[in-house]
């Protein structure tokens, strides 16, 4: 049974850089087929794309509004992805969740459970 | 990119069907057959009920189902029974290669 956890710090201080970690079990994220993302989710709000990177770990897209301030990549070593998102501001304070995505499909069938992120001042 | 328009709520009894719409462009929801909706419950991560307009995933009611006119997508609950009552999003993929949601849509069933 295939299974997402976020991982890293809740609290990151404005301007800073916000890193965290999904580590896949019971399945290898090298497994060809597959997408693994990142989605956000402000308190009280919707849910917002953040980006995703192709199992090859060479193909990453990202949403336009944070291009600038976002990174995914992937260690195969340690079956993790990871998320930074710098310069944050209040406004990144949200529950991030990670997930995987059936290539050529918009099947997100695994999700982690979520992992609260609070920017202070 | 804009969120897909989603009404913010939606109801309806036990028993009764809702549907539940999802507007985008012709950039995404027009444009591919590349639309999902999930199902959150407070405090909960979101559970893909529909993939690519109106496929089910194994173990999902067949209660849900889904279709799309246009560059309009729409999640139809029949029986509504209690434990349906939620948060609701589309999603879709875009001509950027990137992915968009919809704002939500609460679900109460009354």
């Amino acid at each position: 049974q295939l299974q997402l956890q976020e991982s890293g710090p809740g609290l990151v201080k404005a301007s800073e850089t916000l890193s965290l970690t999904c580590t896949v079990s019971g399945g290898s994220i090298s497994t060809s087929g597959y997408y693994w993302g990142w989605i956000r989710q402000p308190p009280g709000k919707g849910l917002e794309w953040i980006g995703n990177i192709h199992n090859n770990g060479r193909s990453t897209y990202y949403n336009p509004s944070l291009k600038s301030r976002v990174t995914i990549s992937v260690d195969t070593s340690k079956n993790q992805f990871s998320l930074k998102l710098s310069s944050v501001t209040a406004a990144d304070t949200a529950v991030y969740y990670c997930a995987r995505r059936i290539e050529s499909t918009s099947h997100r069938d695994h999700w982690g459970q979520g992992t609260l992120v609070t920017v202070s001042s | 990119q804009s969120a897909l328009t989603q009404p913010a709520s939606v109801s309806g009894s036990p028993g009764q069907s809702i549907t539940i719409s999802c507007t985008g462009t012709s950039s995404d929801v027009g444009g591919y057959n590349y639309v999902s909706w999930y199902q959150q419950h407070p405090g909960k991560a979101p559970e893909l009920m529909i993939y690519d307009v109106s496929n089910r995933p194994s173990g999902v009611s067949n209660r849900f189902s889904g279709s799309k006119s246009g560059n309009t997508a729409s999640l139809t609950i029949s029986g509504l029974q209690a434990e349906d009552e939620a948060d609701y999003y589309c999603s879709s993929y875009t001509s950027s290669s990137t992915w968009v949601f919809g704002g939500g849509t609460k679900l109460t069933v009354l």
